[in-house]
This record gives C-alpha cells, structure tokens and sequence, in this order.
C-alpha cells in the first residue's frame, strides 16, 4: 500500500543546532507540504513543492528550507534550530484541489 | 481576519446528539472547502468536501456551505463518542499553480456517553 513517512518521530535537540525532517512518500504525488501544528495556531503551511526542484514559501517559512530532488522525498530543514521552532510538524502529499492530502504520522520537535 | 476561522472549542455533546461545528473564511480563499479529522495524537485524516452552496450529505455526515455569509458547517447526526476528535476546517488557497490547503485552528468536538 501507498504510505507517507516522517522520521524521525521524535527528536530533541537544542537551540543553534541544524535539524532535518525526513518525509517520504509512495503515492508518486508531485505535490508535497510541510505544515507545522501548535495550540492555538492550528495547522500552518510552512514550505509546499509542486515537482523535482520546484519549492515554495508558505505562512511561515522563516528559519526552514526544503529541496526536492526527487518525487519521493521532501526533507525539511531547521538551518539554525530556535525554541520557537519547538511543534509538531506534518508533512502531507496529494491534490489540494480536491482536499485530498494524506498526512504522515508527525514529527514531534523540542528545541531546548 | 485569518483566512480560516473556527471556533476553537471545546464542544460537547451528548452521545445521539447532533453536533454543529462551524467555520467561517475571507474572500481571500476559493470556494472549496474540506473538513478533516484529527484524532488526538494522531494526522489529521479528509472526511468531506463541499464545493456549491447548499448541503452535501455523506452518510451520518452533512458539509454545509452558505456563500453569501461566508459560512460553512459541518453536522454530525447521532453522534458517537467515537467522533470525539478535533474537526479542521480547510479551504483551498490559490497560491501557486495546483493551489494549496489553508486550516482554521480547529475545533475539539467531546461526545459524552
């Protein structure tokens, strides 16, 4: 079966610290995005790409990057980690057109 | 105004009840609209989609869309307490060519037994 992966589910790192979210997904989807969720902020778009080398900003991209270079894999990057960067972050792939984003399982992130 | 607004909760209903979860939007987003469901601890998963004005019923769920009020619902008849979850309200976001999903926070629906 299809599946969208996240790793790694849990980390904690500390504050100036470069991290990276893996995501990686079987669907053969062009379109992938990495959401953010934090109480009372909801879901928020931080990076999206709609293809290989194709990436674009979302709500909140400050302090993240990402690279696609390949259909598979959307790796997000915390260049220099703050504990304002501290969340559950989601990445999702599929048709926003029609709704249909399948969500990996979530990466919980603590910046001490 | 945020794009996407719901009413953050929580709600609490009774078990057969019918729960009301609400979500307004701007004029910044499209007219299609989803509700996804999240489960606590876990991904938030696509229960309906609505995209002209009126009803649209999926079994015991039914999305609602009023487009002069800038409204959408979503109702759950005879709710069961295994629809206890947050219910995300989305609306499709044109930015960029195949779009993009913008949420409102989300509101925490309890269905007591």
């Amino acid at each position: 079966d299809a599946e969208i992966t996240q790793s790694p589910r849990h980390k904690i790192t500390e504050t100036g610290r470069q991290v990276t979210l893996a995501c990686h997904q079987t669907w053969n989807h062009n379109n992938m995005f990495w959401y953010r969720q934090d109480l009372g902020h909801g879901l928020r778009l931080i990076h999206y790409s709609y293809g290989v080398q194709d990436t674009n900003k979302g709500e909140v991209s400050d302090g993240y990057s990402v690279s696609r270079s390949n259909t598979e894999d959307l790796p997000l990057t915390l260049e220099s980690a703050a504990s304002s960067q501290t969340s559950v972050y989601f990445c999702a792939s599929g048709t926003p057109g029609t709704g249909e984003l399948f969500f990996g399982e979530g990466s919980r992130l603590t910046v001490l | 105004q945020k794009e996407v607004e719901q009413n953050s909760g929580p709600l609490s209903v009774p078990e057969g009840a019918i729960a009301s979860l609400n979500c307004t939007y701007s004029d910044r987003v499209s007219q299609s609209f989803f509700w996804y469901r999240q489960y606590s601890g876990k991904s938030p998963e696509l229960i309906m989609s609505i995209y002209s004005n009126g009803d649209k019923e999926d079994g015991r769920f039914t999305a609602q869309l009023n487009k002069a009020s800038q409204y959408v619902s979503l109702l759950i008849r005879d709710s069961q307490p295994s629809d206890s979850a947050t219910y995300l309200c989305a609306a499709l976001n044109y930015g960029g060519s195949q779009g993009n999903l913008i949420f409102g926070k989300g509101t925490k629906l309890s269905v007591k037994p």
